[in-house]
């Protein structure tokens, strides 16, 4: 079985410019989350998915970050534009739980960001 | 956000020596999953664990929930250099409506000398 993929795997950018991740769950996984890991940090949870519809964005910074997925499959996660601070590593992971009910999430690579 | 506390931070062990961490939380969590992560790669799940004094295996590698609910224990028998990466607990709470939101621990980096 495939694993989550996730693109670029590397990005270093400028501060104010824009980016964009993608990332392709298992598939047949309803859920998806994009979470920021913050070099020495556990993840932190960004937004989750079930099917295309947002469940949970609570600590997302809408100001500049936004995210969709629009055929409740794939996933795109957008900076705009970018601070210093988002420097991180940017993890998708999915779960199997149409209704919430497999708590197992599955990891990609994730995508490293470096803002300078 | 909440991040749970994990013991020790790092450390470094003997290839072959046994391995205990534990993890702690201040709320009550109904679900615990531990993670390996090596550099540059994502989380990989080793152990999910769903009732208040479950103990689960996994090879080397057995977890237990804690009585509480809120804590955690990761012990990995007799080490071995590919054991080394960090560790990280998360828990998923009660109550949290959608169900499957996650927090993690603050990591225990193992390093295993030959």
């Amino acid at each position: 079985e495939a694993g989550v993929a996730q693109s670029p795997r590397y990005k270093i950018i400028e501060k104010r410019q824009s980016v964009a991740f993608w990332c392709n769950p298992i598939s047949g996984h309803a859920t998806l989350y994009w979470y920021q890991q913050i070099l020495g940090q556990g993840p932190k949870l960004l937004i989750q998915f079930q099917n295309n519809g947002v469940v949970d964005d609570s600590q997302l910074p809408k100001d500049r970050f936004s995210a969709e997925r629009l055929k409740g499959v794939d996933s795109t996660l957008k900076i705009q534009p970018a601070k210093l601070e988002d420097s991180a590593v940017y993890l998708c992971a999915s779960s199997p739980g149409a209704s919430g009910d497999s708590y197992e999430q599955y990891f990609g690579p994730g995508t490293r960001l470096t803002v300078t | 956000g909440q991040q749970l506390n994990q013991s020790p931070q790092s450390m470094f062990i003997q290839e072959g020596e046994d391995v205990s961490m534990n993890c702690t939380s201040s709320s009550i969590f109904n679900t615990w999953l531990w993670y390996k992560q090596d550099p540059g790669e994502g989380p990989v799940l080793l152990i999910a664990l769903y009732k208040a004094g479950e103990l689960t295996s996994n090879g080397r590698l057995t977890a237990q929930f804690g009585i509480t609910r809120k804590d955690s224990f990761l012990n990995i028998s007799a080490s071995i250099p590919s054991d080394v990466g960090i560790y990280f607990c998360a828990g998923l709470g009660i109550n949290t409506g959608t169900a499957s939101k996650l927090t993690f621990g603050t990591g225990t980096r193992l390093q295993v000398t030959l």
